[in-house]
């Protein structure tokens, strides 16, 4: 059975850079047709994606967000990162991490709140 | 603002038919395959839909969904109170790079 867990800080202060990590057990991320990404949700509020990664490093970004994330993938420890810079109070968020196969996420995790204050 | 617009609520009694809309554009529902999520109060998302009308093993067949040029629509039959979640449309947008879209989401009260 597929499974995702996020893991990182759970406060970041603002203008720093948001770091979270995903690892990918009961299967092999470098499984080929799927994608892994991130979507974020602030409290009360929708889903945002962020982005994802192919196992190859090829990725995909919200066109909002481009300019402050990056996602990175590691196989060799069957994990992915995302990395957001510049953050505010309007990142705070739970981000999921999720596989994708095209435009379906089949797969997330249980997701992780991660707060922006000083 | 959300790319794929939802209305923000809607509700039922048990036993009774309920439709949620989506609406887009050519760049994402009218170009691409729609995907439905069930966020169930503090859980993440669970893929209800996908490629419009197609259910996941274990989705009930109350659970239906359907797409017509840039709108689309979630459809629940016989309404049961644990159907009381959060709901939301999402499919790719092929506009700049491609990207996801998602909408606001519809708040499902089961009166």
């Amino acid at each position: 059975q597929l499974q995702l867990q996020e893991s990182g800080p759970g406060l970041v202060k603002p203008s720093e850079t948001l770091s979270l990590t995903c690892t990918v057990s009961g299967g092999s991320i470098s499984s080929s047709s799927y994608y892994w990404g991130w979507i974020r949700q602030p409290p009360g509020k929708g889903l945002e994606w962020i982005g994802s990664i192919y196992y190859s490093g090829s990725t995909y970004y919200n066109p909002s967000l481009k300019s402050r994330v990056t996602i990175s993938v590691d196989t060799s420890k069957n994990q992915f990162s995302l990395k957001l810079s510049s953050v505010t109070a309007a990142d705070t968020a739970v981000y999921y991490c999720a596989r994708r196969h095209r435009s379906v996420m089949g797969y997330w995790g249980q997701g992780t709140l991660v707060t922006v204050s000083s | 603002q959300s790319v794929l617009t939802q209305p923000p609520s809607a509700s039922g009694t048990p036993g009774q038919r309920v439709t949620i809309s989506c609406s887009g554009s050519s760049s994402n529902i009218g170009s691409n395959t729609v995907n439905w999520y069930q966020q169930l109060p503090g859980t993440a998302p669970k893929l209800l839909i996908y490629s419009n009308n197609q259910r996941p093993s274990g989705v009930p067949d109350r659970f239906s969904g359907s797409k017509s040029g840039t709108s689309a629509s979630l459809a629940i039959s016989g309404l049961q109170s644990e159907d009381e979640a959060d709901y939301y449309c999402a499919a790719w947008d092929d506009s700049l790079n491609g990207y996801a879209v998602f909408g606001g989401g519809t708040q499902l009260t089961v009166l």
